[in-house]
């Protein structure tokens, strides 16, 4: 069984346009997270929640909104699409924040074009 | 946000020589975590230090936390091409989710 699991693995989609990225864990974690991987392979934190609630919004554009159905659960619509989203977004959880082990996803490459 | 600087950024080396990875900051953390990421996937975590002065080991890789808690170092010994791959030190400011260093590809040829 996977534990940390996303969807799409890849995206390729038109500026302007509206997607979603789900991500799914079955490790019973308590927190979970949203980075974004560029194209230097630099990971930076986008979001974090923790049992559904919002607990870190970096400075993200508005543009993209998490969504957290359950504590396991946590999706990523992004609106709008530009040129600049191209990147591989990773999902993660972890128990305690900052203290914890972090269990990535395989990531999804979105490609705008 | 507290900035990590790793260097190198890129070493390519052949198999069977040693090489450090290096993790810098101005800013104390109370435990500094090293994950490893292939191609296509996620990071994985190697090993977390968390006492100033420790030194872990993990087979051929050795791990040391400074200190003063702001840097970390992380030493392999006869490499091999298995070892190939993005190498990331993490810290976490309190109550914050972990941020990461800009990480070192490392490329080992047999």
């Amino acid at each position: 069984d996977t534990a940390v699991s996303q969807t799409p693995k890849y995206l390729v989609t038109q500026m302007g346009n509206d997607k979603s990225i789900k991500c799914e864990q079955n490790l019973g974690h308590d927190t979970m997270y949203w980075y974004k991987q560029d194209s230097k392979k630099f990971l930076k934190i986008m979001f974090s929640y923790n049992n559904k609630e919002l607990i870190i919004n970096e400075t993200v554009p508005n543009r993209f909104s998490p969504k957290s159905p359950d504590k396991a659960h946590l999706n990523l619509h992004i609106n709008s699409l530009e040129l600049g989203d191209s990147a591989v977004y990773f999902c993660a959880s972890s128990r305690p924040i900052s203290t914890g082990e972090l269990f990535f996803g395989e990531g999804s490459r979105l490609t705008v074009l | 946000t507290q900035l990590l600087e790793q260097s190198p950024q890129f070493l390519s080396i052949q198999e069977g020589e040693n090489l450090t990875v290096y993790c810098n900051s101005s800013s104390v953390f109370s435990s500094l975590q090293w994950y490893r990421q292939e191609p296509g996937e996620g990071p994985v975590l190697l090993v977390t230090v968390v006492t100033g002065g420790e030194v872990k080991k993990l087979k051929r890789l050795t791990f040391q936390f400074g200190d003063a808690r702001k840097d970390s170092s992380l030493h392999i010994t006869a490499a091999q091409p298995g070892d190939t791959g993005l190498y990331l030190c993490a810290g976490a400011p309190e109550q914050y989710a972990l941020n990461f260093g800009k990480g070192t590809s490392l490329l080992v040829t047999p």
